[in-house]
């Protein structure tokens, strides 16, 4: 238990579909974060919230919408997606943005785009 | 262009012998580094942390071998177990840039009983 819960585990939907991804971290930590790892590829930075604001979007294409409402929760809202987007989401926590920070991750959502 | 490459995509050991995986970067402005392992349905837990000052640093089975002249890192575990069985992920970001890590591909190692 990281202290980072991801809901929910595994998503299923059509290219047609509105879902979203639910991240909720227990740590106190300031900083919230979604990665991308498609199979056999390092894990991609997607976004990084620091208190609520969004400080960094890795050139993500709009059908993904990130939303921070507090420090604790942290939403990825999906729309219109392609068969190549399949792949785990993991959101992840830190106390700050500073240097050296360790990332809590979360297990993650098992996306598949039909 | 992948600025931190792990290119061992798998490593196979025994229990009790030695376990290194192998971490190469390309960006100078890299500072810190790290290990994550990653269990199957469960997100990447940190291991292990070397800052560029440092050339070693030891953590009970576990050691992280920084050489910069090279830009490269290794992770050492030994004696290795099976329940070290896992993918190893190796990261790094530069201080001025926060806590954007940047990963490696990952490497899957398992130690055969």
């Amino acid at each position: 238990e990281t202290g980072v819960t991801q809901t929910p585990r595994h998503l299923v939907m059509g290219m047609t579909n509105k879902k979203s991804l639910k991240c909720e971290q227990h740590l106190g930590h300031n900083a919230m974060y979604w990665y991308k790892q498609s199979a056999k590829k390092p894990l991609e930075l997607m976004f990084v919230y620091n208190f609520k604001e969004q400080t960094e979007n890795n050139s993500v294409p709009s059908r993904f919408s990130p939303e921070c409402p507090n420090s604790s929760h942290l939403f990825l809202h999906l729309h219109t997606l392609q068969p190549e987007d399949s792949a785990l989401y993991l959101c992840a926590s830190s106390q700050n943005i500073k240097g050296r920070e360790k990332l809590f991750f979360g297990s993650g959502t098992q996306l598949s785009v039909l | 262009d992948q600025q931190v490459k792990q290119n061992s995509p798998s490593l196979s050991v025994q229990e009790g012998r030695i376990s290194i995986l192998n971490c190469d970067y390309t960006n100078s402005m890299f500072d810190y580094f790290l290990w994550y392992k990653k269990y199957p349905a469960e997100g990447p837990t940190f291991l292990i942390s070397i800052s560029s000052i440092k050339d070693k640093n030891e953590d009970g089975r576990f050691t992280v071998f920084l050489n910069k002249s090279a830009k490269h890192l290794s992770l050492h575990i030994v004696p290795s177990q099976p329940g070290d069985s896992a993918v190893y992920f190796c990261a790094a970001s530069p201080e001025t840039s926060g806590s954007r890590l940047t990963f490696g591909e990952g490497t899957q190692l398992t130690v055969n009983p």
